[in-house]
């Protein structure tokens, strides 16, 4: 089955300052490759993804890069603000997708004021 | 309207015991999904189902059981409740099995005293 390593698993960056979060994953088979943010409390949601077919995806002040090859994926976070503070998950598919997401460990990005 | 529901959203129930936790989405996906995050925050598959096929994932006790009356619903019915079972579950929804954004509800907090 598919393994996700994710890290840092904490880390904390000044307001303003970008964040990197890196992931592994084991399946050559995985095409799929989501990222979900956790507020304390409250569910996963969605807030970016990249399919195996593009290399850099982004959103405004998030951004996913993957490396097929060396099967690694990344996000990064510029201009940090206080609400990005969180847990972040990584996630691939496995089996192709019929196995569902398996997820990373989690980093819990801190942001300093 | 709330995409993906889960009931109850707090369960505290003493060892032995047998509870369930129902879901129901409303977003006509065709896979629904149990995880369950534990205390140092992992988010771990448990099951996937479609109308066509559960998948199990192997590492979950033969004391969870999936039950699906129809394609919106997927409830999760525990026996023998252990102390380890504590943590809080989700329930999630997609398009596909693993291509696709997964709608998570709200979670379901047990505590197993």
């Amino acid at each position: 089955g598919e393994n996700v390593e994710q890290h840092p698993s904490t880390l904390s960056v000044q307001e303003g300052d970008s964040a990197v979060i890196k992931c592994t994953y084991s399946d050559s088979a995985s095409n799929y490759f989501p990222w979900y943010k956790q507020e304390l409390g409250k569910r996963p949601q969605l807030i970016i993804d990249i399919r195996s077919n593009v290399g850099e995806k982004k959103d405004q002040r998030i951004a996913v890069t993957l490396n097929k090859t060396a099967k690694h994926f990344s996000l990064h976070i510029t201009e940090t603000q206080p609400e990005d503070s969180a847990v972040y998950f990584c996630a691939a598919n496995s089996g192709g997708g019929a196995d569902g997401l398996t997820f990373g460990k989690g980093t819990h990005l801190i942001i300093q004021p | 309207d709330t995409a993906v529901s889960q009931t109850p959203k707090y369960l505290v129930t003493q060892m032995g015991n047998d509870k369930s936790i129902k879901c129901e989405q409303n977003l006509g996906h065709d896979t629904m999904y149990w995880y369950k995050q534990d205390s140092k925050k992992f988010l771990k598959i448990m099951f996937s189902y479609n109308n066509k096929e559960l998948i199990i994932n192997e590492t979950v006790p033969n004391r969870f059981s999936p039950k699906s009356p129809d394609k919106a619903h997927l409830n999760l019915h525990i026996n023998s409740l252990e102390l380890g079972d504590s943590a809080v579950y989700f329930c999630a929804s997609s398009w596909g099995e693993g291509t696709g954004e997964l709608f998570f509800g709200e979670g379901s907090r047990l505590t197993v005293l």
